[in-house]
């Protein structure tokens, strides 16, 4: 079946510095992958979308890889600051063409 | 522009009660997904809806769980006789066209505590 999978310990990461974040996924070949913030208490909010033929993504300070040789995508936020700090999930397509599947996200603290 | 709201924000509720948990999506969104997310798990979907069709259902846990879909907009996610095993937050989502490279926008989500 398929299945993603995302560190699940906390990511720290000292203010200034670049945090990479691993989604990695297997038994099928998505289309694209999503990459969403989720804060304490909040709904999920999109952040990027990256697709199969595009091998990096970038939106200001962030930036999305996707390899699916590796069936692997990093999440980098470069320039990081506190207000970073946030619950990070990637969410890839089903075979139905409205659902998605999530990763149970990674925690990043970026600490002043 | 408002986004997703759901309604109660909170809700504590006896194991055995019935709970209702509202969701008022983003105007002229079609689609609109109820989610289930517990500590440390990824989002459980729960069931969707598009339009006038039929919705996907397929995710919901037992007969106990029912949603409806009024006029195309605002959605009530039922859940009878509440076991414990039903705490979780239950997230609402909503996006412009079918299909899932569409961005989701999501409310803030119900806690339902079943003590």
């Amino acid at each position: 079946s398929q299945k993603i999978e995302q560190n699940s310990e906390a990511l720290n990461i000292q203010e200034g510095k670049t945090a990479t974040l691993t989604c990695n996924y297997t038994n099928y070949s998505p289309a694209y992958l999503q990459w969403y913030r989720q804060d304490p208490g909040r709904g999920p909010v999109f952040l990027l979308l990256i697709r199969e033929n595009e091998k990096e993504k970038r939106k200001e300070r962030l930036k999305v890889t996707f390899d699916t040789t590796l069936k692997q995508s990093l999440f980098h936020i470069t320039a990081s600051q506190p207000a970073d700090s946030a619950t990070y999930l990637c969410a890839l397509p089903t075979d139905s063409n409205y659902q998605l599947i999530w990763g149970a996200g990674t925690k990043l603290i970026i600490k002043p | 522009g408002a986004g997703v709201s759901q309604s109660p924000s909170n809700k504590v509720t006896e194991k055995g009660k019935d709970v209702e948990l509202r969701c008022d999506p983003i105007s002229g969104h079609t689609a609109l997904y109820w989610y289930r997310q517990s500590l440390g798990q990824g989002l459980e979907f729960l069931i969707y809806f598009q339009g006038n069709s039929a919705p996907d259902k397929s995710g919901l846990p037992s007969d106990r769980f029912s949603a409806e879909r009024t006029g195309g907009s605002v959605s009530t996610l039922t859940i009878q006789r509440t076991q414990q095993e039903d705490s979780a937050v239950y997230l609402c989502a909503s996006s412009l066209v079918k299909g899932n490279n569409s961005p989701l926008h999501f409310g803030n989500g119900t806690r339902l505590t079943v003590t």
